[in-house]
Parts: C-alpha cells; sequence; structure tokens
C-alpha cells in the first residue's frame, strides 16, 4: 500500500493561514488524495480530497503537487476550533471496485489563541 | 439526517472472551467500513462491507470478522480477545463506498 508521511506536529495561530504538508512518493495514477481530521473524543471527520487538480471547498483548499508527490492541505483562517489530528490518506482502489483508507500517523495541529 | 450510530460506546472485557461491535450506517448508506484506532499503531483499515458482502480486508488475524446485514447495519466480532485489542473501534459509512466517509465516534474496548 502507498504510504504517506507527516510532520508529527505542527503549531500556528488563530487567524493565521496553516499550510499541513504531507509526503506520498509511491503514489499510484488511481489513488485520491483525502484530508480528514480528529477532534479529541471524536471520529475522523472528511475535509478535502482531490486527484491531480487543487481544490476548494468551504473547510480547506488542498495544493496537489504536478508530480502528485505531495500535497499541502490550507487552512485559511484557523480557528481554535480547527485544533485536531489532520490525516493525509491515500484512497487505494482494490480488488472488486471496492476502496479502503491506508491512514498516515497524522499531523497534530495546535492553534494559540 | 442522523449519523453513524455505533454501539456500545464502552465496554470492558477480560482476555479469552468475545465481544461483538454494532454500527448503524447513515440512511441509505450502503458501504460500511470498520477501522481500529490505538495509540501505538493508529487507525487502521479493519474491512469494508457493502450490499452484504466484503469487499475488502486488512491484516488482521481472523479472530476479527464482521458482517452486514439487509439494511446494511454492521457488526464486527472479535473471538478469543487478548489484551492487544484494546482499542478504539471506528465504524465509517459511504453511500457508494467511493466518496466522502462519515465515522461514529467509536466504541472503546478495554480488555483485562
Amino acid at each position: 500500500d502507498a504510504k504517506t508521511t507527516q510532520p508529527n506536529s505542527m503549531e500556528s495561530n488563530e487567524e493565521e493561514p496553516v499550510h499541513l504538508p504531507c509526503n506520498h512518493s509511491t503514489i499510484s495514477g488511481t489513488d485520491y488524495i483525502h484530508w480528514y481530521r480528529q477532534l479529541p473524543s471524536q471520529g475522523p471527520e472528511y475535509v478535502i480530497h482531490g486527484l491531480t487538480s487543487n481544490v476548494n471547498n468551504r473547510m480547506a483548499s488542498l495544493a496537489i503537487a504536478e508530480d502528485r508527490k505531495s500535497s499541502t492541505l490550507i487552512l485559511h483562517r484557523a480557528t481554535l476550533r480547527d485544533a485536531a489530528v489532520y490525516y493525509c490518506i491515500l484512497k487505494t482502489r482494490a480488488i472488486q471496485g471496492a476502496q479502503k483508507l491506508v491512514f498516515g500517523q497524522g499531523t497534530r495541529l495546535t492553534i494559540n489563541p | 439526517k442522523a449519523g453513524v450510530t455505533q454501539t456500545p460506546r464502552y465496554l470492558i472485557k477480560t482476555r479469552g472472551q468475545q465481544v461483538t461491535l454494532s454500527c448503524s450506517p447513515i440512511s441509505g448508506h450502503r458501504s460500511v467500513s470498520w477501522y481500529q484506532q490505538t495509540p501505538g499503531q493508529g487507525l487502521q483499515f479493519l474491512f469494508e462491507y457493502f450490499s452484504e458482502t466484503q469487499r475488502n480486508k486488512g491484516n488482521f488475524p481472523g479472530r476479527f470478522s464482521g458482517r452486514q446485514f439487509s439494511n446494511s447495519r454492521s457488526e464486527m466480532n472479535v473471538s478469543t480477545l487478548e489484551l492487544g485489542d484494546s482499542a478504539l473501534y471506528l465504524c465509517a459509512s459511504s453511500a457508494s463506498g467511493t466518496g466522502e466517509l462519515f465515522f461514529g465516534e467509536g466504541s472503546r474496548l478495554t480488555v483485562l
């Protein structure tokens, strides 16, 4: 399975942009890049996903490198509620069209007031 | 719209026992997948079910099994529990298995 590599932790200040990097050098052509986050005592929550092009939604933006070997999740204005563990995941297509999530170790994001 | 519901939320078992965890997906979702989360190994994929068929399986021993019913509800079973099975077990549902996953809050299993 293709793996992802993320920094263990990052820190930022409230109302500032945050750039969370992810390396996935062994990504295959059919793997989608997904980002989830997990707040304390909760299950993971979907943030955004993409294949080749940069993506934007109400929560964040996803910038994907041209060679697809890395990506960056961008939180445009961090709030205290964005403090969580962020997972960069390659959604791998397996047999019979099934897909599974291969989680990285995640980045623990701390937001300072 | 109700979210993914997992029961029980907390349970304590002893080594050698077995346990069954239940997951009710979001209405209309046909894909249910299970994950194990531990401090040491992080989040690991267990298996995925779609329309009552197991489509994919992670690298876990045969003691871990699951099934899905015709109403898409799913159960997972762990037999002959070991101390290392202590973990948060998360269930996720999606409409087709190809899109966004919606996770439940998990069932926290402690094995003594």
